[in-house]
């Protein structure tokens, strides 16, 4: 069963952030917070992880409320390249399965 | 992060033959691999975990009779769909597990059983 829960689809404006949710509200002290998206025919694309605390790579940051039951990944700037279905994943570091559920759908409209 | 490679990155095959695809880390040495498909309009799902030079580890539901993996080295694994039928028609996707298990994917390829 999924362990998280993100809104279907998003619509984000060129050039402004989009910022998806995703609710974790079961999530375990051992298990980080994954963001991958996949772009049509496309394999997915890891985009970044945390535990508790917020981060920042050259892609996103991801921000981690403070009880760990949610999260935002923000896409600073977006633009059209963005759009893709974004999976929120939670898991245990040391495990193999990444379960994807069903994502959201960001367009990113000119 | 990995650079991971499939080829093919389409095929079309006839009902009862074999079709071999083959996961290639190209700068990475990964000792797990892992096998995912995608049916149309559907999310990724977690086929089985090939590990180099052992036998691969199947998810419920998955015959691995019916679909045979081969890690035989460090960089390429392979997934062998053996007669395959029209219901195995999906996008096959594999990745390689990072230094922090974050998992990095090849761009999958797609079957079509006539």
């Amino acid at each position: 069963d999924a362990k998280t829960t993100q809104p279907p689809s998003m619509d984000c404006a060129e050039g402004r952030a989009a910022n998806l949710p995703c609710n974790h509200s079961t999530i375990s002290g051992n298990e980080y917070v994954y963001w991958y998206r996949q772009i049509h025919s496309q394999g997915p694309q890891y985009i970044i992880h945390g535990l508790k605390n917020n981060e920042t790579n050259e892609m996103a940051s991801l921000i981690i409320t403070e009880d760990r039951k949610s999260s935002t990944l923000i896409l600073p700037h977006a633009t059209l390249r963005d759009t893709a279905v974004y999976y929120c994943i939670v898991r245990d570091r040391g495990a193999n399965n990444l379960f994807f559920g069903t994502g959201t759908r960001l367009t990113v409209i000119p | 992060g990995a650079v991971v490679s499939q080829h093919p990155s389409r095929v079309i095959c006839k009902s009862g033959t074999s079709v071999k695809i083959e996961c290639r880390s190209l700068d990475f040495q990964a000792t797990t691999m892992f096998w995912y498909r995608q049916f149309p309009k559907q999310s990724l799902m977690l086929m089985a975990t090939s590990n180099e030079g052992s036998k691969a580890t199947y998810e419920q539901g998955v015959e691995k009779d019916k679909f045979l993996i081969n890690h035989a080295s460090l960089t390429l694994s392979t997934l062998t769909v053996t007669s395959a039928h029209p219901e195995d028609s999906s996008f096959y996707i594999c990745s390689v597990a990072g230094g922090y298990n974050e998992q990095f994917f090849g761009p999958g390829t797609r079957l079509t059983v006539l």
